[in-house]
């Protein structure tokens, strides 16, 4: 158990529709880090956030949007879902804030989407 | 960007030594990880590598070459539970205006382990 949660486990939903994923990073991590899995493409860095603030952007899509909360947890909302974005997305988080020197990033156990 | 190649499945027997290897092409390398992850599961931190050279933990060990852009994590009396999917990862520095240091995962190789 990395100490990262994530809600709901498992999510299914119809194209075109919009869902909010869950996730609470470890005690003392300031860092929340989003992540996509496919089979085709492997695990993809989204985005990040610092203590509530955008640190990092990947290959996230315009439809996806995502923000850090005072209590630190962190959601990621999904919006005009196509089939394409049925994957496995992570959580994950760190104490830094990813700048400089070694840090571990925890995952946490996924949310499987799946879109029909 | 970035590029990331290793094996798509390896195969090894129960006890032996197993080689995974990994090589990329980066700008401002700042950083070699490697994770398992067994199906279905979160991935795991298995070892960082920043410095060339060697970098032993237990069973496993990871070694890098920057000049080269190859890193390669050996597996050394193999398990059964070490049936999984072991992820290269790269940090380096982002594209102009993206932010601060990111991971970037190869796509992984599939080591089964069989008796």
């Amino acid at each position: 158990d990395s100490g990262v949660t994530q809600t709901p486990k498992h999510l299914i939903t119809a194209t075109g529709q919009r869902v909010t994923l869950r996730c609470s990073p470890r005690s003392g991590d300031l860092s929340v880090y989003w992540y996509q899995q496919s089979l085709d493409q492997g695990l993809q860095f989204l985005i990040q956030y610092y203590n509530g603030e955008e640190r990092a952007k990947g290959n996230i899509l315009e439809r996806f949007s995502a923000q850090q909360f005072p209590d630190l947890h962190s959601e990621l909302n999904l919006s005009s879902l196509e089939l394409g974005d049925s994957a496995l997305y992570f959580c994950a988080s760190s104490e830094g804030d990813g700048l400089a020197g070694f840090y571990e990033q925890y995952f946490g156990p996924g949310t499987r989407l799946t879109v029909t | 960007g970035q590029n990331i190649d290793q094996p798509t499945e390896m195969t090894a027997t129960e006890g032996a030594i197993v080689q995974i290897n990994c090589t990329y092409q980066t700008s401002g390398f700042n950083g070699l990880f490697w994770y398992q992850q067994h199906a279905g599961e979160a991935p795991t931190f298995l070892s960082y590598n920043v410095l060339d050279g060697l970098e032993e933990k237990g069973r496993f060990s990871s070694f890098l070459s920057r000049s080269k852009g190859y890193s390669y994590l050996l597996l050394k009396e193999l398990q059964m539970k070490d049936s999984a999917s072991y992820l290269c990862a790269v940090r380096d520095q982002p594209r102009p205006g993206a932010g601060s240091y990111q991971l970037t995962f190869g796509k992984g190789t599939k080591l089964s382990v069989i008796p």
